[in-house]
């Protein structure tokens, strides 16, 4: 069985710039979350996705971070525009119901220049 | 303010020995806790869990133990192996609010010496 996957694993812009990333679960799982870490911190929670329904959204640092999860299989994050801050390492993690154990994915380093 | 701790950036032990990783958390809400391995350019790996109703949870080498009047869990590691060397992330969640989100601590690095 797949795990979890993430495009593309590192992306490196310019401050001002977009970027999107990409993450598709694992096969038959509803629940699909995002967190990133900054550098030397903590795995942050962004939001949860049930399906294709925003769950909880509390995490998410401001409006410049847009998720999507069309037709709830994969989901996108993207950021617009991109600044310094936003530097870190972005993880996607599914489970089967919510209460299920959340599996990871490898994650994508974004580093804001 | 965090609401998962782990205190210690980092722990050696000796190969065979007994690794002992902590961590404290403040907020009383939280119902279900869990252990995550993390190795460079990896995602966190699950490791084992452990809900409130219990104080240990035991799988192979790995066992959790925890004190909730002391708002406190800790993973015993034994006998440590070279492989088990990465860090190690703490997290709880809450089944109240419905949202099961992960709220971590900032991880130990765990280096066992051959």
């Amino acid at each position: 069985e797949a795990g979890v996957t993430q495009f593309p694993s590192h992306s490196v812009i310019e401050k001002g710039q977009t970027v999107t990333l990409r993450c598709d679960p694992i096969s038959g799982h509803d629940n699909l979350y995002w967190y990133r870490r900054v550098m030397g911190k903590e795995i942050k929670f962004l939001l949860h996705f049930v399906k294709e329904s925003k769950q909880d959204e509390s995490g998410m640092p401001n409006n410049r971070f847009l998720a999507e999860r069309t037709g709830g299989t994969y989901s996108t994050l993207k950021v617009q525009p991109a600044e310094l801050e936003d530097s870190g390492v972005y993880f996607c993690a599914s489970s089967q119901s919510g209460l299920d154990t959340q599996y990871f994915g490898p994650g994508t380093r974004l580093t804001v220049l | 303010d965090q609401q998962v701790k782990q205190n210690s950036p980092s722990l050696s032990v000796q190969e065979g020995r007994i690794s002992i990783l902590n961590c404290d958390y403040t907020n009383s809400m939280f119902d279900y806790f869990l252990w995550y391995k993390k190795y460079p350019a990896e995602g966190p790996t699950f490791l084992i869990s452990i809900s409130s109703i219990k104080d240990k949870n035991e799988d192979g080498r790995f066992t959790v133990f925890l004190n909730k009047s002391a708002k406190h869990l800790s993973l015993h590691i034994v006998p440590s192996q070279p492989g088990d060397s990465a860090v190690y992330f703490c997290a709880a969640s809450t089944s109240q609010g419905g949202s099961e989100k992960l709220v971590f601590g900032k991880g130990t690095k765990l280096t066992v010496n051959p």
